[in-house]
């Protein structure tokens, strides 16, 4: 069963500085990845996903994410980091397989951004 | 706006009690998923829906049960409600039946259970 990890489940930038949000899965073959942000009282919004081919992707707001096979990780970034970015961001795995289970989640990091 | 529609937004009850929750998915998108959210589990898996018929179940309680309707709306009945059952439950859907795409998410429907 896959599964995926975010080791900080809080983290504060300063506004303008730049932003790195860490994730690491688990999957026996070539993983689905996404990465998702909630807003306060919100649903999920899908910044960006990858699927294959290159392991930079681009995705909405300036977010991009990189996958590293070797690492088993998936790392969010944005270089400049803006107040309304402050929510909470969600890795996921889902199955290359085409597995019915959907997507599993890691637990999460909570942004924040200081003026 | 996701396309996803859930309702209720905010639901509050008592123990013991049953409620339904509502979700219409994006137009063409033939699976739905229903995930509840809490502050000690995160995002958990319950159940999906493809075109009508169950394909899979996470970890969802005996005590709780969906379908999925003709017209692709899907219902999630949580019954004999705990005080422990109080969360956010979202509603996904996905063009496809398997993982390997991408969830669209309601806004939620926020139980309270008292």
């Amino acid at each position: 069963a896959q599964s995926v990890t975010q080791p900080d489940i809080h983290i504060t930038v300063s506004e303008g500085a730049s932003l790195e949000l860490r994730c690491n899965y688990s999957y026996g073959a070539t993983p689905y990845l996404f990465w998702y942000v909630q807003s306060p009282g919100q649903g999920l919004q899908l910044l960006l996903k990858y699927f294959s081919g290159d392991t930079l992707v681009q995705g909405i707001k300036g977010f991009e994410a990189e996958f590293k096979r070797s690492q088993s990780s998936f790392n969010l970034r944005k270089p400049s980091v803006h107040w309304s970015d402050a929510a909470e961001y969600f890795c996921a795995v889902g199955a290359s397989g085409g597995g019915a289970d959907g997507l599993t989640f890691g637990k999460g990091t909570h942004l924040i951004i200081q003026p | 706006d996701s396309g996803v529609t859930q309702t209720p937004k905010h639901l509050i009850t008592a123990t013991g009690q049953r409620v339904t929750l509502r979700c219409s998915p994006r137009s063409g998108d033939l699976s739905v998923y229903w995930y509840q959210q809490s502050l000690d589990q995160g995002l958990q898996f319950l159940i999906q829906y493809y075109n009508g018929e169950e394909r899979a179940k996470g970890n969802i309680l005996e005590r709780f049960s969906a379908q999925q309707f003709p017209d692709l709306h899907s219902e999630l009945n949580l019954s004999s409600l705990e005080l422990g059952d109080s969360a956010l439950y979202f509603c996904a859907s996905s063009v496809l039946q398997g993982g390997s795409g991408e969830l669209f998410f309601g806004e939620g429907s926020r139980l309270t259970v008292l």
